[in-house]
C-alpha cells in the first residue's frame, strides 16, 4: 500500500527563519512526487512535480528535492504571506493519472 | 471562469438525505477527479473521468456515492442517505491529460451531516 509521511505535522517559524519540511514516502514505482499549498478555506495550489531522485525544482522562496525514500520542501527566509499547509503526494507506477495518494500535511505558521 | 468552480460551497444536511454536488472543470481540462478531505486527515481520491467515462472509480466508499460527467464539462458527486461519516470537504480538481500534467483544484464543498 502505498503511504505518504509528512512532518513536522505543525512548524512555527519566525520571519527570515529558514527550514525544511519532510515527506517520507513508500510507493510501488514512484510516478511522480507532488507539492501543494493549501490556504484556509482553498483548495490546493499546485507548486511541484519531482519525477526522479536528485532533481530539484524551486519557485522563489521554496526549493523541492527528491530521493528514493523522502522529499524536502526548503523554505528560505520565510515570510508571513508563505503560512499555509503544504501538502506532499505520489503517484504510483500502473495508477491512473491524477490518482494522488497525499500525506496529512505540514502547517506552517510564519509570524513577522 | 479561470479556475474550477464548485457549487454550493457549503451544504448543511439531515441524515438520510441525497445530495448533490457540482464541479465545473477548467475549459479544455478533458480529465476530472473527486477527493475528500476530511478533519485532520489527507485527501483521498474518489473517482477519476476521462471525457465523461470513468475509468478509475476505486476510491467511492460505498454504493451511496456515484458520480456522472457530461461531455467533458460538468460533473456531480452524488451521495444517497447521508451518514455523518460523510462530513468532509469534497474537493474537485481538472488537469490536461499527461505526466507533466498537474491538478488544477476547487475550492471544494464543505459537507455537513447533521
Amino acid at each position: 500500500e502505498d503511504q505518504v509521511t509528512q512532518s513536522p505535522e505543525a512548524l512555527r517559524l519566525q520571519e527570515g527563519e529558514s527550514s525544511s519540511l519532510n515527506c517520507s514516502y513508500t510507493v510501488s514505482g514512484l510516478r511522480g512526487l507532488f507539492w501543494y499549498r493549501q490556504d484556509p478555506g482553498k483548495g490546493p495550489e499546485f507548486l511541484f512535480t519531482l519525477y526522479s531522485a536528485g532533481e530539484e525544482k524551486e519557485k522563489e522562496r521554496l526549493k523541492a528535492t527528491l530521493t528514493k525514500k523522502e522529499s524536502f520542501l526548503h523554505i528560505t527566509a520565510p515570510k508571513p504571506e508563505d503560512s499555509a499547509t503544504y501538502l506532499c503526494a505520489v503517484q504510483a507506477g500502473g495508477t491512473s493519472y491524477g490518482k494522488l495518494t497525499f500525506g496529512q500535511g505540514t502547517i506552517l505558521t510564519v509570524h513577522p | 471562469g479561470a479556475g474550477v468552480s464548485q457549487s454550493p460551497s457549503n451544504k448543511v444536511t439531515e441524515k438520510g438525505k441525497d445530495v448533490e454536488l457540482r464541479c465545473d472543470p477548467i475549459s479544455g481540462h478533458t480529465a476530472l477527479y473527486w477527493y475528500r478531505q476530511r478533519l485532520g486527515q489527507g485527501l483521498e481520491f474518489l473517482i477519476y473521468f476521462q471525457g465523461n467515462s470513468a475509468p478509475d472509480k476505486s476510491g467511492l466508499p460505498s454504493d451511496r456515492f456515484s458520480a456522472e460527467r457530461t461531455g467533458e464539462s460538468v460533473s456531480t458527486l452524488t451521495i444517497q442517505r447521508t451518514q455523518q461519516e460523510d462530513s468532509a470537504v469534497y474537493l474537485c480538481a481538472s488537469s490536461l491529460v499527461g505526466d507533466n500534467s498537474p491538478l488544477h483544484f476547487g475550492n471544494g464543498t464543505r459537507l455537513t451531516v447533521t
